[in-house]
């Protein structure tokens, strides 16, 4: 059974720390992988992986993939208090995007 | 260039009516994905559905449940006889291409909140 796996599942870290976000997956017929924002609204999308070892920035966000290892990161450096949010990561297998159940981070002025 | 739309946002309902919730996917998408998101858990696949068609329903209650994106006009979801558990955000998502040909990003709305008293 496909399955993706987040952790932690919530963090609280103080403006200017660097968090890491974990998401581990066992699919079969992998296509990619996908990183999504919640803020209470719709889910806005992030990044999206499909090669090992190449890595996607977007100001303080960047993330990487591991196809091997079957994981992906999400790391967000000098956090500030509008990163506080719910950040799910997604795998498109067949015709299904898969979330996990999100890693909930507050960041604390 | 609007993004999708659901409505309604809120939808209250007693126990044994019906919810009706409409997606209006994004201008030049023709797939449309719904989800249920319970509170303090993730995304739940329900349906894919393309123009007149539904892809894939396996994530789809087999009872009360049912979903359609006709030619013309949004695709609805419908829940029949709602009971409490039903009680959930409902989001619906449009892609512009077929999901195992797309690896691209799905634009999601903003969801449709339904409260069964």
């Amino acid at each position: 059974e496909d399955k993706v796996v987040q952790s932690p599942l919530s963090l609280v870290v103080h403006e200017g720390d660097t968090v890491t976000l974990n998401c581990s997956y066992e699919v079969t017929n992998f296509r990619s992988l996908l990183w999504y924002k919640q803020e209470k609204k719709a889910p806005t999308f992030l990044f999206m992986l499909t090669s090992s070892g190449i890595e996607k920035k977007s100001g303080r966000l960047s993330s990487i993939l591991d196809k091997k290892e079957l994981f992906s990161i999400l790391n967000i450096t000098a956090t500030q208090t509008g990163d506080s949010a719910v950040y799910l990561c997604a795998f498109l297998t067949g015709n299904q995007f898969y979330f996990g159940t999100g890693t909930s981070l507050t960041v604390i002025p | 260039n609007a993004g999708v739309m659901q409505n309604p946002r809120h939808l209250v309902r007693r126990r044994g009516q019906e919810a009706r919730l409409r997606c209006s996917p994004m201008k030049g998408h023709s797939h449309v994905y719904w989800y249920r998101q319970l509170p303090e858990e993730g995304l739940k696949f329900m349906v894919y559905l393309q123009k007149e068609n539904i892809i894939d329903e396996s994530g789809m209650p087999k009872e009360r449940f049912s979903a359609e994106f006709p030619k013309e006009g949004p695709s609805i979801l419908r829940i029949q006889q709602v009971v409490r558990g039903d009680s959930a955000a409902y989001f619906c998502a449009s892609s512009p291409r077929q999901a195992n040909t797309n690896t691209g990003e799905l634009f999601f709305g903003e969801g449709s909140r339904l409260t069964v008293l």
